[in-house]
């Protein structure tokens, strides 16, 4: 089962920020956070992770809180192709059974016009 | 180029059946997945292969038998389908040192009449 805990739903504005939250309280030294996607009728797609630093990429920002107990994904300005399942996962990356995402059950993030 | 990509894309058969679906990526990597998600939008691992030897097998049945030729490839075979082997199968693959960063197919959608 999934470890961390994100809000069922969330609605965004075109063009704003989208900041979705997660909560990742028994993750452990070792384990990143990883955030994918899944647009509707599509396979997940890998969006970004982080350990401990925050992390950019052309795609959205990651804040990981100094605790590394929760973690935000933010979209800076949301387009109402970014309406998705929005899965937050807690894993390590070394070998063996750390080779498997274990999705929860996301955060439907509906933008809206 | 498609990075990941399966065949067929939809897959309709009566119970009892044998069939296959295949996966390619030509992204050169050494690891690839079967992920099975339900009607529940559940998304699950199934196996996993890194340099063609299986290094998961998630409680599923003896059923599907994996098969992978080669790195760039692995398909699954269901044998004896069942109705609740109705779901949407994603093929993914990613390279080491990052196996937490997955590149998903767009799925092969499987109903069991």
């Amino acid at each position: 089962d999934a470890k961390t805990t994100q809000p069922p739903s969330m609605d965004c504005a075109e063009g704003r920020a989208a900041n979705l939250p997660c909560n990742h309280s028994t993750i452990s030294g070792n384990e990143y956070v990883y955030w994918y996607r899944q647009i509707h009728s599509q396979g997940p797609q890998y969006i970004i992770h982080g350990l401990k630093n925050n992390e950019t990429n052309e795609m959205a920002s990651l804040i990981i809180t100094e605790d590394r107990k929760s973690s935000t994904l933010i979209l800076p300005h949301a387009t109402l192709r970014d309406t998705a399942v929005y899965y937050c996962i807690d894993k390590g990356d070394s070998g063996g059974s750390n080779y498997k995402l274990t999705f929860g059950k996301g955060t439907l993030l509906t933008v809206n016009p | 180029d498609t990075a990941v990509s399966q065949t067929p894309k939809y897959l309709v058969t009566q119970m009892g059946n044998d069939k296959s679906i295949k996966c390619e990526q030509n992204l050169g990597h050494d690891t690839m997945y079967w992920y099975k998600q339900d009607s529940k939008k559940f998304l699950k691992i199934m196996f996993s292969y890194n340099n063609k030897e299986l290094i998961i097998n998630e409680t599923v049945p003896n059923r599907f038998s994996p098969k992978s030729p080669d790195k760039a490839h692995l398909n699954l075979h269901i044998n004896s389908l069942e109705l609740g082997d109705s779901a949407v199968y994603f093929c993914a693959s990613s390279q080491y040192p990052a196996p937490g960063t997955q590149y998903f197919g767009p799925g092969t959608r499987l109903l069991v009449l």
